[in-house]
């Protein structure tokens, strides 16, 4: 099956800092969404962004799909950003079901 | 509002002891799914469901059952035979079309502890 990975696995900042989280994976694929999962277990979708540059406030996502990753920008980190950050693919043709990475654990500090 | 409900969000139970777990969508979405997660893990696929009365097996379906009778509706019963029943349990779901592209919306999870 497709193979997603995220990196880093671990990431600690200061708030206001900047970051930027990796996600490859190892076909093709016609479906992309980073999600946050916040510490009480909810995921919160992101972006759907099975290619190009989406932005929403402090964040933005860009995805290359002929080269097959894709790129999460925090800016200006916040306390609140802190969790674990996902990204999930969806391979093309094979069916309606996406596949996780194995996730970015980020904490924010003071 | 729209969304995903799921429950209960805690649950407790014997080792040996069926759970069902439940999930309503009021999105009028066609797929539903169920996620399973481990502390400090991703989330791996147990089943899903693309139409009413039918449904496909994920990675990890043994020990665990599903039925689709109504499309709000996906619930998910864990049996005595699955090995490793505590869990964190996600349903999600999303429109079905020929493109397969639907945006993925989850419920707020259900905490399953086998004592």
């Amino acid at each position: 099956g497709i193979q997603v990975e995220q990196s880093p696995p671990d990431l600690i900042l200061q708030e206001g800092a900047n970051s930027t989280l990796r996600c490859n994976f190892s076909d093709s694929v016609n479906n992309l969404q980073w999600f946050h999962q916040n510490p009480w277990g909810q995921l919160i979708n992101l972006f759907y962004i099975p290619s190009g540059t989406k932005q929403n406030g402090r964040l933005s996502a860009t995805t290359v799909a002929t080269e097959r990753y894709s790129l999460l920008y925090i800016s200006s980190s916040q306390t609140t950003d802190s969790g674990v950050y996902f990204c999930a693919v969806k391979l093309t043709g094979g069916g309606n079901k996406l596949t996780f990475g194995t996730g970015t654990q980020l904490k924010v500090e003071l | 509002d729209g969304g995903i409900t799921q429950s209960p969000k805690y649950l407790f139970r014997k080792e040996g002891q069926n759970v069902t777990l439940s999930c309503e969508q009021n999105l009028n979405h066609d797929a539903m799914y169920w996620y399973r997660q481990d502390p400090g893990q991703g989330l791996r696929l147990i089943y899903y469901s693309q139409i009413v009365n039918d449904f496909q097996k994920g990675d990890i379906a043994e020990g665990y059952s599903v039925s689709r009778e109504k499309k709000e509706s996906f619930p998910l019963t864990v049996t005595s035979a699955q090995k490793n029943p505590t869990a964190f349990y996600l349903c999600a779901s999303t429109h079905w079309d020929s493109q397969n592209t639907g945006e993925l919306f989850f419920g707020e999870g259900s905490r399953l502890t086998v004592l």
